[in-house]
């Protein structure tokens, strides 16, 4: 079945700080997405995106479908940005048709 | 406003009582999901639904059942429940931009 790898597993920061999370996934997708878990435990969805670019005020995400990547961009990182941020992708093949979870990426900004 | 309601939020039980983890979405969406989330094995797919009495499983459906018998409800069963189903669950709605619920924690002694 399909792999879907994060990196950095963790990453601490300086409040203003930029960052870069990646993930790769072993098969071809149709359907990518970037969700952030607060630390609360609430699940919210940052970004549709298979292919290409797409910003968010201070976030941003690209998908390259073609080398099986995607990063989000977290820019001028604020406190509320720590938490983890999981990527999904949605597979279609001989096992199945279902979302699978990256490991996520926990961060940490400090005041 | 869009929501995604679960109920309970918490729940501590005994092995081998049913039970019913209901889910409800006002998004008219016609795709939804349950998750578990555990430490060290992030989040798993256990069953999704593509529309009204469409559903299928995911990567890890043993011990679970669900029903879609209408479009804005999606409720997960444990027709006997054992402690390694102890999780955190969510239900999601949505296929293209997933809408998740709030969590339910279950605890089964």
């Amino acid at each position: 079945g399909i792999q879907v790898e994060q990196s950095p597993p963790d990453l601490i920061l300086q409040e203003g700080a930029n960052s870069t999370l990646r993930c790769n996934f072993s098969d071809s997708v149709n359907n990518l997405q970037w969700f952030h878990q607060n630390p609360w435990g609430q699940l919210i969805n940052l970004f549709y995106i298979p292919s290409g670019t797409k910003q968010n005020g201070r976030l941003s995400a690209t998908t390259v479908a073609t080398e099986r990547y995607s990063l989000l961009y977290i820019s001028s990182s604020q406190t509320t940005d720590s938490g983890v941020y999981f990527c999904a992708v949605e597979r279609r093949d001989n096992y199945g048709q279902n979302f699978v979870f990256g490991p996520g990426t926990r961060l940490s900004v400090l005041p | 406003e869009a929501q995604v309601t679960q109920n309970p939020r918490y729940l501590i039980t005994v092995t081998g009582k049913k039970l019913t983890v209901t889910c409800s979405q006002n998004m008219n969406h016609e795709y939804m999901s349950w998750y578990r989330q555990d430490p060290g094995l992030g989040l798993r797919q256990i069953y999704y639904s593509m529309n009204v009495e469409v559903t299928d499983k995911g990567d890890v459906p043993e011990g679970y059942k669900v029903s879609r018998k209408e479009k804005r409800n999606f409720p997960l069963i444990l027709e006997s429940p054992s402690p390694n189903q102890t999780s955190l669950y969510f239900c999601a709605s949505g296929r293209y931009e997933q809408y998740f619920g709030p969590g339910t924690r279950l605890t089964v002694t």
